[in-house]
């Protein structure tokens, strides 16, 4: 079955950097887009960045764009999320989630993980 | 950025009830809208895509409808373990963004 878990998060001060990875195993992790989703303590979803199945495509929100970098070994079947510059503003709970289709990007999220939270204070 | 609206915020459903959950979006997505349920502790879990396509196993007391601007989550029935927080989410454009969430909370 599909699995992705994600590790890496911990409390960081403001300005430093932190790298999230998300282990995917249970399906054919370089045929499918994979994103990085956050929610802020007790608030919504923000989606943060996609990676396309190739690598060749990446978005991200305005709010991290400059500072969070994603990118994928797939080889390792694995997901990786780069903070650097990081603020209050991005604590929050980080979701990898997997595309629900294959060979494209840019549809609805069909399997996540259980999060790893990441606080920002000094 | 397309934002997206839902309503009510939180809604009192007795068990066995219908619950009828809102979203808006502020420009047209077509059909691009996909509602996902979260409970606490947990992650979301995708309930419909398409809006009106019921994802893997979800059971058919979930129906959503709407197109363009306007779309609505229907569970015809609560069950207990249903009591949960829903979010819709567009996805016909970058950013994706997702609406704020409506509590469906026990009555």
């Amino acid at each position: 079955q599909v699995q992705l878990v994600e590790s890496g998060g911990g409390v960081v001060q403001p300005g430093r950097s932190l790298r999230l990875s998300c282990a995917a195993s249970g399906f054919t992790f370089s045929s499918y887009a994979m994103y990085w989703v956050r929610q802020a303590p007790g608030k919504g979803l923000e989606w943060v960045t996609v990676i396309s199945y190739d690598g060749s495509v990446k978005y991200y929100a305005g709010s991290v764009k400059g500072r969070f970098t994603i990118s994928r070994d797939d080889a390792k079947n694995t997901l990786y999320l780069q903070m650097n510059s990081l603020r209050g503003e991005d604590t929050a709970i980080y979701y990898c989630a997997r595309d629900q289709r294959q060979h494209s990007y840019g549809y609805p999220l069909e399997y996540w993980g259980q999060g790893t939270l990441v606080t920002v204070s000094s | 950025e397309i934002v997206m609206t839902q309503s009510p915020v939180t809604l009192s459903v007795s068990p066995g009830e219908r619950a009828t959950l809102s979203c808006r979006a502020s420009q047209s997505v077509g059909t691009n809208l996909a509602w996902y349920q979260q409970k606490p502790g947990q992650a979301p879990r995708l309930l419909i895509y398409g809006a009106s396509t019921r994802a893997t196993g979800i059971p058919a007391r979930f129906s959503g409808s709407g197109s363009g601007t306007e779309f609505t989550l229907t569970i015809s029935s609560l069950q207990s373990e249903e009591f949960a927080v829903y979010f819709c989410q567009h996805y016909n454009d970058w950013p994706l963004t997702f609406g704020g969430g409506t509590k469906v909370e026990i009555k």
